[in-house]
């Protein structure tokens, strides 16, 4: 079992500028998560997958964000037109089943100028 | 988004103490967490708690589900240094998938 894993690690962008981050869960997790974290904040939920189906959104989650789970593994976040105020972690996280605990990745830092 | 009230903020302690951190919600909770992270890393999970009145440890940390469900407590003992980070609860009704977090407490140990 090696973890959630998470890609890039740190990401620094131009505004305007279009970003995607991948996340692998822990293999046999079926439900992946995404959080944001801003400085001095804890993580806000943006959305989860159970398999390949997109099952949550929150309203922090703007029309430039896009998430895919295509084959129910890995996860890809994609924002669009990036914004200075798009600057934050972000979060992976996966469980097993409804109402487990939630295993964290290292997160994607990005930094957008 | 909502945040549950962690208190305190922030702690400046010696090694060797004891830490004890509460976090409230004005609304229940049917699981709390408890996480850590150290800076630049993702929160890693510390103890799971499922039921009101539980009380779980993971060798120095014991944390307790208030009986209310509004609130979570995590006690540390005999502080050492790499206990130094960031503490969020973070609590999920069932059925929602979806964590609240807390808004952390910083612990710093003092030489």
């Amino acid at each position: 079992d090696t973890g959630v894993s998470q890609d890039p690690r740190h990401k620094i962008t131009k505004r305007g500028q279009n970003v995607t981050f991948r996340c692998d869960p822990i293999s046999e997790h079926n439900r992946l998560y995404w959080y944001r974290q801003t400085l001095g904040q804890g993580p806000e939920f943006l959305t989860y997958f159970q398999n390949e189906a997109q099952l949550e959104k929150s309203r922090l989650l703007s029309d430039r964000f896009s998430a895919e789970r295509p084959k129910g593994s890995f996860s890809t976040l994609e924002i669009q037109r990036t914004e200075q105020g798009d600057s934050a972690m972000y979060l992976c996280a996966s469980s097993l089943a409804r109402d487990s605990e939630q295993y964290f990745g290292p997160g994607t830092r990005l930094t957008v100028t | 988004g909502q945040q549950l009230n962690q208190s305190p903020q922030s702690m400046f302690i010696q090694e060797g103490e004891d830490v004890s951190m509460n976090c409230t919600s004005s609304s229940i909770f049917n699981t709390w967490l408890w996480y850590k992270q150290d800076p630049g890393e993702g929160p890693v999970l510390l103890i799971a708690l499922y039921k009101a009145g539980e009380l779980t440890s993971n060798g120095r940390l014991t944390a307790q589900f208030g009986i209310t469900r509004k609130d979570s407590f995590l006690n540390i003992s005999a502080s050492i240094p790499s206990d130094v980070g960031i503490y969020f609860c973070a609590g999920q009704l069932r059925g929602n998938e979806k964590l609240t977090f807390g808004t952390g407490t910083r612990l710093t140990i003092i030489p």
